[in-house]
């Protein structure tokens, strides 16, 4: 199964900055995903990383808040804007699709003060 | 839009006890998975079904999915310690990639 490194994996910052999170996949995989997660919750997807072309984002997220790039098949970010408290969270990037496991990445802790 | 609900939210059972987490979706889906996420830890992966009314075991535990292919059922036997975690069913749709995760199912374990 393929080894996804997530970086970084906690932050801590300021409200109103910005923080890109990093996914990097060990093979080449054609769909990549971002999740949050907030505190004792499930997961929500953010949206699908499509590479070559803009992403496609779930209801409730938007990408002014939540741009992602997908520059190749082994690469994503996930940048977080303007960060406010309610962006507290844990986000995750995952390799698969609706027909396979999904792997995820060991999340990124991001608290915002 | 597309829901996937869990219940129990929560559940503590005594070591040996046996345990049940439902997955109940608002739409037909195309195939479930189920992934346990240990505290402080990311989901991982447990077992796929694919077919209307599939029976899965691993050891101790037993999945099923149901015959409209909108719910599904874990059932762990005679558990211990190393079960604690959170339970998540997720579902695929025939349309799209995407891939929606239930609510959650936290099982504690008391030694």
């Amino acid at each position: 199964s393929a080894v996804i490194s997530q970086k970084p994996s906690r932050d801590i910052c300021q409200r109103g900055t910005s923080l890109t999170i990093q996914c990097q996949v060990d093979s080449q995989v054609t769909m990549m995903f971002w999740y949050r997660q907030q505190p004792g919750q499930s997961l929500t997807l953010i949206a699908t990383a499509n590479q070559g072309s803009e992403a496609t984002y779930e209801s409730g997220f938007v990408i002014d808040k939540f741009p992602i790039s997908r520059p190749n098949l082994t690469f994503s970010t996930l940048t977080v804007s303007n960060m406010s408290p309610e962006d507290s969270s844990i986000y995750l990037c995952s390799v698969g699709n609706a027909n396979q496991p999904q792997h995820f990445g060991d999340g990124t802790r991001l608290s915002i003060l | 839009g597309q829901q996937v609900m869990q219940i129990p939210q929560y559940q503590h059972v005594q070591e040996g006890e046996d345990f049940t987490t439902y997955c109940n979706s608002s739409t037909t889906l195309s195939n479930i998975q189920w992934y346990k996420q240990r505290p402080g830890g990311h989901p991982v992966f447990l077992i796929q079904l694919v077919k209307s009314g599939e029976v899965k075991k691993q050891k101790r535990l037993t999945f099923q999915f149901g015959e409209a292919k909108k719910n599904s059922s874990l059932h762990i036997t005679a558990t211990q310690t190393t079960d604690v975690g959170t339970y998540f069913c997720a579902g695929g749709l025939d349309t799209g990639n995407q891939f929606y995760f239930g609510t959650g199912t936290s099982l504690t374990v008391i030694p």
